[in-house]
């Protein structure tokens, strides 16, 4: 079976470009969520969906962050404009259901590296 | 405000001995904890959970053990193979939908 299939794994850009992160869930799984990872502060949540619909995006640094999901197979994460700050690596992950009964399976993530 | 704190960056211990990886947590709201293992390039990859109704999970090589008094759960892996090097994560979740990871510790199994 296919996992959480994430794209592209590596993106340099520069200062003030825009990036687009993508992820294709687990089919089946109606919980989408964007995790980033950092030295600093670990993995941590940015924004999760239901059936399509952002539920809680508290986790979202700053409005220059915005995440969609316009259907159940395709989400994007995009930073615009980006700054060196949002260096990171950032994962997808998608789960049967948003309790911990039901495990969060991930991608293997999207190395950013913003010059 | 770190609720789920794993407090030893690193372990390293001979293959087949037990490793065992701790995990402290401070809210008590939580009522699953799950391990994680991750390779380098790779996403964390969920190995083990637990309910905190439970004191105790197993599958094969891998024991969870929760002591809720405490606050603190450990994961046991008998016996280690230097195949289970890698850093595994701690996480545990409440109603909220979030799930907050440790820091991770690295585990190092030397052959």
């Amino acid at each position: 079976d296919a996992g959480v299939i994430q794209s592209p794994r590596h993106e340099v850009t520069e200062m003030g470009q825009e990036v687009t992160l993508r992820c294709k869930p687990i089919s089946g799984h109606d919980y989408l969520f964007w995790y980033r990872q950092t030295m600093m502060r670990g993995l941590e949540l940015l924004i999760y969906f239901n059936n399509n619909v952002p539920i809680d995006d508290s986790g979202m640094p700053e409005d220059r962050f915005s995440a969609k999901m316009p259907n159940a197979s395709f989400s994007t994460l995009k930073i615009q404009p980006s700054e060196p700050r949002d260096s990171a690596v950032y994962f997808c992950a998608s789960s049967f259901s948003e309790f911990g009964n039901q495990p969060q399976h991930f991608g293997d993530g999207t190395r950013l590296s913003i010059l | 405000d770190q609720q789920v704190k794993q407090n030893s960056p690193s372990l390293s211990v001979q293959e087949g001995r037990i490793s065992i990886l701790n995990c402290d947590y401070t809210n008590s709201m939580f009522d699953y904890f799950l391990w994680y293992k991750k390779y380098p390039a790779e996403g964390p990859t969920f190995l083990i959970s637990i309910s905190s109704i439970k004191d105790k999970n197993e599958d094969g090589r891998f024991t969870v053990f929760l002591n809720k008094s405490a606050k603190h759960l450990s994961l046991h892996i008998v016996p280690s193979q230097p195949g289970d090097s890698a850093v595994y994560f701690c996480a545990a979740i409440g109603n909220t939908g979030k799930l907050i990871f440790g820091q991770g510790t690295t585990l190092q199994v030397k052959p």
